[in-house]
């Protein structure tokens, strides 16, 4: 079946610091994959998302390259901010097992940016 | 605005009293789903529908029903909620046209506690 590896952290910067956040994936088919991020309190927001091999990702500064050869879609960010502080999901959506759209989820990395 | 809403958005309950989450979206979107959210486990697919009157189970159907009469609302319904029922609960919505057909657009979430 469909997984995703992501580092656990948790991730402590300072500002201006540089973010990596890797993430791996099996999957049978030809999955998008997918960043969503989860601020305190609040629900899954998406951050980022490439369709297909070699697709980069971009929002807010963040960055994302789908790669086939390595299945990765790693999470980088040049200069991380206080407001970054979450927890990043890593996600993958593969329809080639059946109509059910559902996202298969890595376990989150809980990011903290202290001043 | 485009939006997605759980109700309530907090319940502590008892173990055997029947529950109902409520979600509701004015996107129009035919596919809806709901996750759980543990730590450490990231979040796991309940129960997805595709269009009214069409659903199947997810990853982690156990102790879980839902119902799709209208297109908008899917709730999710816990007929015996047990302890191990405690999570946070999201509920997820997905367009199935043409551009932005991948992306999932999440509630709020509900926290639910089964004493």
């Amino acid at each position: 079946g469909n997984s995703v590896t992501q580092m656990e952290g948790p991730v402590t910067l300072s500002e201006e610091a540089f973010l990596t956040i890797n993430c791996t994936y099996t999957a049978t088919g030809y999955p998008s994959l997918f960043w969503y991020v989860q601020y305190p309190g609040e629900g899954l927001q998406l951050l980022l998302k490439a369709t297909k091999a070699d697709d980069k990702g971009s929002n807010k500064g963040f960055e994302a390259t789908y790669r086939k050869e390595t299945t990765s879609f790693h999470l980088e960010k040049g200069s991380v901010q206080v407001s970054d502080s979450a927890v990043y999901f890593c996600a993958l959506s593969d329809l080639s097992g059946g109509s059910n759209y559902k996202l298969t989820f890595g376990k989150g990395t809980l990011l903290t940016v202290n001043p | 605005e485009a939006q997605v809403t759980q109700n309530p958005r907090y319940l502590i309950t008892v173990t055997g009293k029947k529950l109902t989450v409520t979600c509701s979206q004015n996107m129009n979107h035919e596919y809806m789903s709901w996750y759980r959210q543990d730590p450490g486990l990231g979040l796991r697919q309940i129960y997805y529908s595709m269009n009214v009157e069409v659903t199947d189970k997810g990853d982690v159907p156990e102790g879980y029903k839902v119902s799709r009469k209208e297109k908008r609302n899917f709730p999710l319904i816990l007929e015996s909620p047990s302890p191990n029922q405690t999570s946070l609960y999201f509920c997820a919505t997905q367009f199935w046209g043409a551009g932005d057909f991948d992306t999932q657009y999440f509630g709020p979430g509900t926290r639910l506690t089964v004493l």
